[in-house]
């Protein structure tokens, strides 16, 4: 089944303490992407990647990291959250260069809360 | 810098009636895609329809089909014969072609009354 999953689905943690959320797609997809969701925000894109070792800044980056160092992983690392991060994160993947480029598709979401 | 606006938090509709959902978006650039993705409570977000700016032809899937106005760009969704299921939170998106950036409104929340 082609899929987006991510792990965990639920954390809550304590300032300071890194963490990281992991995603990986089975689709063979050359982008993916990461998001928050916030209540009256909508998503917001945190980092993005066009492939393995490219990644970019979405509009929300700060106090995140990520690495694709593989075509399907697409890890976000939170060196040391503060509770402003407490969010919903979403991972996406879609192709790109071939019909249904920007056709994303979502993981189920992991809700953070950073206490 | 590109923006997406839902200017209606919440609305409602009554079973197998068709509701309008609405977005605006300000871009500068000629090539983009704009794209209404469905959140019922599961959480999981759900690609309803996408419309590339170059296709005058509103896209439609089933009893979903949109309004886009290019020039006032504007880019609603209508919801024919509504049904239950359709209730979630909706949200409109934006995409400038060969970027990968995208841009998400602050959502509709849709309920449908039996």
């Amino acid at each position: 089944e082609a899929q987006v999953t991510q792990n965990p689905r639920y954390l809550i943690t304590v300032t300071g303490k890194k963490l990281t959320v992991t995603c990986s797609q089975n689709m063979n997809h050359e982008y993916m992407s990461w998001y928050r969701q916030d209540p009256g925000l909508g998503l917001r894109q945190i980092y993005y990647s066009m492939n393995v070792e490219v990644t970019d800044k979405g509009d929300v980056p700060e106090g995140y990291k990520v690495s694709r160092k593989e075509k399907r992983n697409f890890p976000l690392i939170l060196e040391s959250p503060s509770p402003n991060q407490t969010s919903l994160y979403f991972c996406a993947s879609s192709l790109i260069g071939a019909p249904g480029s920007y056709e994303q598709y979502f993981g189920p979401g992991t809700r953070l809360t950073v206490t | 810098a590109q923006t997406v606006t839902q200017s209606q938090p919440e609305m409602s509709v009554q079973e197998a009636e068709t509701v309008t959902l609405s977005c605006t978006y300000d871009t500068s650039e000629s090539d983009y895609y704009l794209f209404w993705y469905k959140q019922p409570p599961s959480r999981q977000m759900i690609l309803v329809i996408r419309q590339e700016a170059y296709k005058q032809q509103n896209a439609t899937e089933n009893r979903f089909s949109v309004n886009f106005q290019k020039a006032a760009k504007s880019f609603s969704l209508k919801i024919s014969d509504s049904q239950l299921g359709d209730a979630a939170m909706y949200f409109c998106a934006y995409s400038t072609s060969g970027t990968y950036k995208y841009i998400f409104g602050t959502g509709t929340r849709l309920k449908v009354l039996a």
